[in-house]
């Protein structure tokens, strides 16, 4: 079935430094969502991109979709404690369900 | 607050014991989910709703049952569980199910449910 694999697992980082996830489908993508996860919290989401090769910013976050729309990227520029949680993607399925990736735990040493 | 609320937040219940679970949004949303997150496998999706039709099964153990009697509402009957069925269950929904056009899930808080 259709698969969305995402890594790191986990990343530490020290505050002021960046991170990136990546994520990746072994199937063309509807489009690409994601989500941030607070420790104790349940999954928010942030973006969603749907046009190949579109690029979205949030203040530190930059937001990528791959040109054949089967892998995505999240990029945080100088992180911040804040930035603490995980971070899931999520790709469009054929069937119209959502499929998570398995997240990126992201830590950050102040 | 997402507009998905379940109850309860925590849940202990023993392997004999018939708990539900409940989901209940008023956002208007069509599509309904529950997903099961533990550590070993986080974000796993076990039943999707669509307009009160149950679109999607992933192969989930009988012992757990939903039930969507309405678009806002949206139960998981438990029956018998496993102390490995111990996890977080989050509800979510979104305005249909999610298409290249389509928005974003909103989740409840979820409920943390341990099994002994």
């Amino acid at each position: 079935g259709q698969q969305v694999m995402q890594i790191p697992q986990y990343q530490h980082v020290q505050e002021g430094e960046d991170f990136t996830t990546y994520c990746n489908s072994s199937t063309t993508l509807s489009n690409i969502q994601w989500y941030k996860q607070r420790p104790g919290g349940h999954p928010v989401f942030l973006i969603q991109l749907v046009k190949s090769g579109e690029v979205k910013k949030q203040k530190r976050l930059t937001f990528q979709f791959g040109e054949a729309k089967k892998n995505s990227s999240l990029h945080i520029t100088a992180t911040q404690t804040t930035d603490v949680g995980t971070y899931f993607c999520a790709g469009g399925g054929s069937q119209g369900n959502l499929i998570f990736g398995k997240g990126t735990k992201l830590s950050v040493k102040p | 607050e997402t507009g998905v609320t379940q109850t309860p937040r925590h849940l202990v219940m023993g392997m004999t014991n018939k708990k539900s679970l409940k989901c209940e949004q008023h956002l208007g949303h069509n599509a309904m989910y529950w997903y099961k997150q533990s550590a070993k496998k986080p974000l796993e999706l076990m039943f999707v709703y669509n307009f009160k039709e149950q679109t999607e099964n992933n192969s989930v153990p009988s012992r757990f049952s939903p039930e969507c009697p309405n678009s806002s509402h949206l139960f998981l009957h438990l029956h018998t569980l496993q102390p490995e069925d111990s996890a977080l269950y989050l509800c979510a929904s979104s305005q249909d199910l999610a298409t290249s056009w389509d928005t974003e899930a909103f989740f409840g808080q979820g409920t943390r449910l341990t099994v002994v």
